[in-house]
C-alpha cells in the first residue's frame, strides 16, 4: 500500500546543533503535513504544505516540499530544549486520508 | 472555537474485560473522527476514522470496534481485551477538505 518512509528514527544533537528529518512517498502528494508530540502529549499540527517547491518558515523551523511533491523535510536551526519531542510528517492523496510517518525523535543530549 | 475530549486519561483493566473510550467534539459540525493507537516509541496506528454518523472505516483488523451514534461522537469499543490492546488511544477530528487533525489528550490503556 502507500507509505510515507521517515528517516532517521531518532536523532540526538548537542543544544545549539541543527535537526533535520526527511520524509519520501512513492506516490506524489496532494499536501504533506508536519506535526510535533512533546513526550506524554500528543500531536500538534505545526504546518501543512501543499505546492510544488514549497518552503515556509516558523521562527527556526524550516518546512520544505519537493519540486515532484514526493518529498519533505522539516529542518531546526539552533536546537532548544523546548524542541525535544517526535516530529511526524503525513501525507494525503486526493481521498485527504493521511498517511503517517513514523516519526523522528528529537532528543537533546546533556 | 473547536474543542475536542477524550476520557479518560488512563486506564487499567484486566484481560478479557470490556472497554469503552468515548471522544466528543465541540464548535463544528460533520467532522471527520479518528481512532488511532501508538505503541510506546512508536508511531501512530490508525484503528478507525468516520465520515458521518454511523459510517465507520477499520484500518486494521482486530478485536476493537468502532461507532459514531451522534455527529460529534465517537467511540472505540471491545468485547474483551487482549494484552496486545495495551496502549496510548488518540481520538482525533478533521475538517473537510485538506484541513489538518486534531487530537484529544489521549488515553493510556494498560492491560493486566
Amino acid at each position: 500500500g502507500q507509505q510515507v518512509m521517515q528517516i532517521p528514527q531518532y536523532q540526538h544533537v548537542q543544544e545549539g546543533e541543527d535537526f533535520t528529518t526527511y520524509c519520501n512517498s512513492s506516490t506524489t502528494l496532494s499536501n504533506i503535513q508536519w506535526y510535533k508530540q512533546r513526550p506524554g502529549g500528543h500531536p500538534v499540527f505545526l504546518i501543512q504544505l501543499v505546492k510544488s517547491g514549497e518552503v515556509k518558515k516558523q521562527k527556526r523551523l524550516t518546512f520544505q516540499f519537493g519540486e515532484a511533491k514526493k518529498n519533505s523535510s522539516l529542518h531546526i536551526t539552533a536546537t532548544q530544549t523546548t524542541d525535544v519531542g517526535t516530529y511526524f510528517c503525513a501525507g494525503s492523496h486526493s481521498n485527504y486520508q493521511l498517511i503517517w510517518g513514523a516519526g523522528t525523535k528529537l532528543i537533546i543530549k546533556p | 472555537s473547536q474543542t475536542i475530549h477524550q476520557w479518560p486519561a488512563t486506564l487499567v483493566q484486566p484481560v478479557g474485560s470490556p472497554l469503552s473510550l468515548e471522544c466528543t467534539v465541540e464548535g463544528t459540525s460533520n467532522p471527520n473522527l479518528y481512532w488511532y493507537r501508538q505503541a510506546a516509541g512508536r508511531g501512530l496506528q490508525l484503528l478507525f476514522y468516520s465520515v458521518g454518523i454511523g459510517q465507520i472505516s477499520s484500518e486494521v483488523p482486530q478485536n476493537l470496534s468502532a461507532s459514531r451514534p451522534q455527529d460529534r461522537q465517537f467511540i472505540l469499543s471491545s468485547k474483551k481485551l487482549l494484552l496486545s490492546d495495551s496502549g496510548f488511544y488518540l481520538c482525533a477530528w478533521r475538517g473537510q477538505g485538506l484541513q489538518p487533525q486534531h487530537f484529544g489528550d489521549g488515553t493510556r490503556l494498560s492491560i493486566l
